[in-house]
């Protein structure tokens, strides 16, 4: 079946470095989502890509999908301790039935 | 608007017996998804239900079954618990048909097997 896979699954960060997450899928996906979950709460939704190669800022955060719309990043500069939580990537595939698989995540730990 | 609703908020079941979760979504809202997070398997889907019809399903056992009312509302059953069973259960819900929505979920139900 479809996998989603996220790289890495920790990354600490000094706060004010820049980190990016990776998100791999064995297939190719029609769209990407990803969500960001704080600690104690529910996965919140940021963005989503749709189209090859598309990318998307949201002030710090960048977001790119592949040029094969299998794989996908999450670019942070200059990290915040807001920016504490976990980031799933989370895609869709006609291969799939277009069921929503997540990866894994990636759960970002920030030191001051 | 409120926000997606799930209830209970937390549970304490013991192992063989039997357990209904509910799910509110956010008025509007025709599709509500279900999924199961524990910390070794993250965010696996268990299955989405449009306009009362189940539209996809993921690689559970038939112990977890759910179903969508015509007010949109859901809920999923989980019979024969087992230990493997305690996680936090989330609901997620979207306006639905056929374009890629986002997914607004909800606080999620804390169910734990002993």
């Amino acid at each position: 079946g479809q996998q989603v896979m996220q790289i890495p699954q920790y990354q600490h960060v000094q706060e004010g470095e820049d980190f990016t997450t990776y998100c791999n899928s064995s297939t190719t996906l029609s769209n990407i989502q990803w969500y960001k979950q704080r600690p104690g709460g529910h996965p919140v939704f940021l963005i989503q890509l749709v189209k090859s190669g598309e990318v998307k800022k949201q002030k710090r955060l960048t977001f790119q999908f592949g040029e094969a719309k299998k794989n996908s990043s999450l670019h942070i500069t200059a990290t915040q301790t807001t920016d504490v939580g976990t980031y799933f990537c989370a895609g869709r595939a006609q291969a799939a039935g277009n069921k929503l698989t997540f990866g894994g995540g990636t759960r970002v730990l920030v030191k001051p | 608007k409120a926000g997606v609703t799930q209830t209970p908020r937390y549970l304490i079941k013991t192992r063989g017996q039997q357990v209904t979760l509910s799910c509110s979504p956010i008025s509007g809202h025709r599709s509500v998804s279900w999924y199961q997070q524990t910390p070794g398997q993250g965010l696996q889907f268990l299955f989405e239900y449009f306009s009362e019809t189940q539209r996809n399903k993921g690689n559970f056992p038939g112990r977890f079954s759910g179903r969508q009312f015509s007010n949109s509302r859901s809920e999923m059953n989980v019979s024969t618990l087992e230990l493997g069973d305690s996680a936090l259960y989330l609901c997620a819900s979207s306006p639905g048909g056929t374009g890629p929505y986002e997914q607004y979920f909800g606080p999620g139900t804390r169910l734990t097997v002993t």
